[in-house]
């Protein structure tokens, strides 16, 4: 079955580390997206990417990095710049057109400690 | 500035209990506005996309309408298992794919 695979389910991270989440999805979808989602906040935007080897910062991509060198994967690093990692993250891809609305993976809930 | 709010922010309903969930939305020009459903620890499910004013579209006990400025997501009879977060997100037309979503409402139906 078609669809995007987060992993892990649960990280943790200790201060001063960077970590990488994985994004891998099989839809053959062109756009992918990484979203950070906290507690009585809406989804926020951290980086996008439409196309292999091309992306761009969303709305708070302070201290986080992305890579897209391959079409079906966008791996998300969460380095020590980012001061208040802990969150859900949440990975999407869409096929560039509006009618299907994003696919969404099942999220990795990373943690410092 | 393009704005979603949601509300309420919680509803506890009993089964049966018909309801409905507002989406009020600014944005410059819409492309597009989806319904998500969302289960604890999970990533959101899509549900809908509405396009224009006066469009509904219907799912199982879930049913989605659209005007200029807000959009409902009524629920008729429903079940425990209904119970999750609903969310909504406005795309506009000012150039990028970028979707703008709320906060969300929690739903909870009891038995």
């Amino acid at each position: 079955d078609g669809g995007i695979t987060q992993s892990p389910k649960y990280l943790f991270r200790k201060e001063g580390q960077n970590v990488t989440l994985s994004c891998e999805q099989n839809l053959n979808h062109d756009a992918m997206y990484w979203y950070r989602q906290d507690p009585g906040q809406g989804l926020r935007l951290i980086y996008y990417s439409q196309i292999v080897n091309d992306f761009q910062k969303g709305d708070i991509a302070e201290g986080y990095s992305v890579s897209r060198e391959k079409k079906e994967s966008f791996p998300l690093t969460v380095t020590s710049a980012q001061k208040n990692p802990t969150a859900f993250y949440l990975c999407a891809s869409s096929s560039g057109i509006a009618n299907y609305g994003y696919t969404f993976g099942s999220g990795t809930r990373l943690t410092v400690v | 500035e393009d704005q979603v709010t949601q509300s309420p922010e919680a509803l506890r309903l009993q089964e049966g209990e018909s309801s409905s969930l507002n989406c009020s939305y600014t944005v410059s020009g819409l492309r597009g506005l989806f319904w998500y459903r969302q289960d604890p620890g999970k990533g959101p499910e899509f549900l809908f996309t509405l396009y224009s004013a006066g469009e509904e579209k219907e799912k199982e006990r879930l049913k989605a309408t659209l005007t200029k400025k807000e959009s409902f997501l009524h629920i008729t009879a429903p079940k425990p298992e209904d119970s999750a977060t609903y969310l909504c997100a406005v795309q506009g037309t000012s150039g990028t794919y970028k979707y703008i979503f709320g906060t969300g409402t929690r739903l909870k139906v009891l038995a």
